[in-house]
């Protein structure tokens, strides 16, 4: 079956780049989302990137997809505190399917 | 806006009662939902994929007798929580696909947070 893993946590000061990486399995997954949860809040979806594709930039996001390796990473450029909360990276086969996400990564923003 | 919404947002319940959280698409159709689960600390597990006019189809290790999920029209979900116990205490979160093919489509609901005490 599908496995997403990330690392559980990350730490940087206020003002630097953050870049939150995953790996996938899966080989015929056709959409990669990046998600984000605040503490006792939903989910929001950030961003989206195609198996297709090798990068994609949204104002301080940068999604980076190396599909040889399964590797995804999400960089947040200048990280301010309200980034602070649990990042997951999800994958679909489809973009209609069910999506199956990875473990979560804390990022910890220190001002 | 929201263009999935779910109720109630918050809710505690006595041990041995049922819950119900409604899943709605606000401005379009979705044949499918689908229903997660995620405990504390830990990511989202998939639950069940809701189906209009049909049954639901269950992931392994969910109990479909206890997570009761009805999708009677095309824009309405919703999950029970039978005789809910306090290890049902979780954050149930739905989503519903609007369209096929673009990969924004998949929109996700604010959650339920349920309590059972």
């Amino acid at each position: 079956g599908e496995d997403v893993e990330q690392s559980l946590f990350l730490s940087v000061r206020e003002g630097d780049s953050s870049v939150i990486n995953c790996t996938y399995t899966d080989s015929s997954s056709t959409y990669l989302y990046w998600y984000k949860q605040e503490p006792g809040a939903g989910l929001q979806l950030l961003t989206y990137i195609f198996s297709n594709m090798d990068m994609k930039q949204d104002q301080r996001l940068t999604v980076l997809l190396n599909k040889k390796d399964k590797h995804l990473s999400l960089r947040i450029a200048d990280t301010q505190t309200g980034d602070s909360a649990i990042y997951f990276c999800a994958e679909s086969y489809g973009g209609y399917q069910k999506v199956t996400f990875g473990t979560g990564t804390k990022l910890q923003v220190i001002p | 806006g929201a263009v999935v919404s779910q109720h109630p947002s918050w809710v505690i319940c006595k041990s041995g009662t049922s819950v119900k959280i409604e899943c709605r698409s606000l401005d379009f159709q979705a044949t499918t939902m689908f229903w997660y689960r995620q405990f504390p600390k830990q990511s989202l597990m998939l639950m069940a994929t809701s189906n209009e006019g049909s049954k639901a189809t269950y992931e392994q290790g969910v109990e479909k007798d206890k997570f009761l999920i009805n999708h009677a029209s095309l824009t309405l979900s919703t999950l029970t929580v039978t005789s809910a116990h306090p290890e049902d205490s979780s954050f149930y979160i739905c989503s519903a696909s609007r369209g096929r093919g673009t990969g924004n489509t998949i929109y996700f609901g604010e959650g339920s947070w349920l309590t059972v005490v």
